[in-house]
């Protein structure tokens, strides 16, 4: 199996331009998570997907945010327009059935807003 | 909000010596998980606790679950340089959210 594969993985992009970052979760992993890592704020959930469907998004930092997950295998989360507070690496996971099964974590991308 | 605060922050110690972190959580958990993550890795699972007090062990690695189920330890027993990383603890409280501590930070000297 592949694992759960994110693309791309290292990002620059000048402050006010459009970020989109990708996710294809493990086949048969019915919930997505999307997190982004700071050192000053950790590992953050920004939204979780369950079945396609966003179940929470409480995390999501504000408007410029936004994630789709058009179907089982893919999803997206973007940033418009970005800045540089948004400056992180933002990791994608799957698991089976939601938060009480084991999350598998891609290899993130690294975020560099200037 | 649910709280979960992990500590130390960081620990050095010395190849051989024991290490131990600890989560403790504001409210009752309905499970918790341990992930570690390298340096410049993505978090890799390692165990879930679900029972009131459950020990469980891998290889070196001790997790505990306390009997009241609001806090957690991870203890590694003759710390190994391929233990280095940052330990996390993962919690949930049966909502849809998985709270992570901020982690702890371990560093191994040979």
């Amino acid at each position: 199996d592949a694992g759960v594969i994110q693309s791309p993985r290292h990002e620059v992009t000048e402050m006010g331009q459009e970020v989109t970052l990708r996710c294809k979760p493990i086949s048969g992993h019915n919930s997505l998570f999307w997190y982004r890592q700071t050192m000053m704020r950790g590992l953050e959930l920004l939204i979780y997907f369950n079945n396609n469907v966003p179940i929470d998004d409480s995390g999501m930092p504000e408007d410029r945010f936004s994630a789709k997950m058009p179907n089982a295998s893919f999803s997206t989360l973007k940033i418009q327009p970005s800045e540089p507070r948004d400056s992180a690496v933002y990791f994608c996971a799957s698991s089976l059935g939601g938060v009480s099964y084991e999350q598998y974590f891609g290899p993130g991308t690294r975020l560099t807003v200037t | 909000g649910q709280q979960v605060m992990q500590i130390p922050q960081y620990q050095h110690v010395q190849e051989g010596e024991d290490f131990t972190t600890y989560c403790n959580s504001s409210t009752t958990l309905s499970n918790i998980q341990w992930y570690k993550q390298r340096p410049g890795g993505h978090p890799v699972f390692l165990i879930q606790l679900v029972k009131s007090g459950e020990v469980k062990k891998q290889k070196r690695l001790t997790f505990q679950f306390g009997e009241a189920k609001k806090n957690s330890s991870l203890h590694i027993t003759a710390t190994q340089t391929t233990d280095v990383g940052t330990y996390f603890c993962a919690a949930n409280t049966g909502g849809f959210k998985t709270i992570f501590g901020a982690g702890t930070r371990l560093f191994v000297k040979a």
